[in-house]
């Protein structure tokens, strides 16, 4: 099946720092990638929606230029995390799909990178 | 109106039990169906998916849709401990997808 990876998988950081976060599709070209966060035992929270080459398309209450989102390449997408605060603190999962070429039900997802902000 | 509404749970049953879990929707438009796993700490990953109306089985899994109802399921048959989870119901229409909050589910040794 497709793979999906993320990196780092667990970064700390200081509050009032930037850190980047990189999403890569490992055997496939993902046109499309979506970036979530998720709090303990909460569910995904859609953050933004990403096509290689174009802008993100931000969902409401997230702020576009506190995570910028890269889609440069068919293969990889970078979320950047700017002036963290201990607030951002998460697990930030993103997923991939190819699309319209891929099947429908496809959206493959990384592993989760998991962020600390002291 | 929430896309997609999904009990949280959580949802606790003996080894070997049947389990049901669901999902409601009211977009007319879904005509994919997915139920993902996701294990603490990890990235969900795809389970089953339905296209339409009907039933799917795999092993113990069995996915079902009725869209006149705009209802979904999953039934965990036999469960295991290893099938403690939480289990993300996902409907998608064109490139969006819509996921439920997730239900957790911890199967009791």
């Amino acid at each position: 099946g497709a793979v999906v990876s993320q990196h780092p998988s667990w970064v700390i950081c200081k509050s009032g720092t930037s850190v980047k976060i990189e999403c890569r599709s490992l055997d496939f070209q993902a046109t499309t990638m979506f970036w979530y966060r998720q709090f303990p035992k909460q569910s995904l929270m859609l953050m933004a929606t990403s096509n290689e080459g174009s802008k993100a398309t931000y969902e409401q209450g997230v702020e576009k230029d506190k995570f910028l989102i890269n889609h440069a390449s068919l293969t990889l997408s970078t979320l950047t995390v700017t002036s963290a605060h201990p607030e951002d603190s998460s697990f930030y999962i993103c997923s991939a799909r190819d699309y319209p070429a891929g099947k429908q039900y496809e959206q493959y997802f990384g592993p989760g990178t998991r962020l600390t902000v002291t | 109106q929430k896309e997609v509404e999904q009990d949280p749970g959580p949802l606790s049953v003996p080894e070997g039990a049947i389990v049901s879990l669901n999902c409601t929707y009211s977009n007319s438009a879904f005509q994919y169906f997915m139920w993902y796993r996701q294990y603490s700490r990890k990235g969900p990953e795809l389970l089953m998916y339905t296209y339409s109306s009907g039933n799917k089985e795999d092993g113990r899994f069995t996915a079902q849709v009725d869209k006149s109802s705009k209802y979904i399921s999953l039934f965990i048959r036999d469960s295991q401990p290893s099938d403690s989870a939480t289990y993300l119901c996902a409907m998608s229409a064109g490139n969006q997808f819509y996921f439920g909050t997730g239900t957790s589910l911890t199967v009791i040794p």
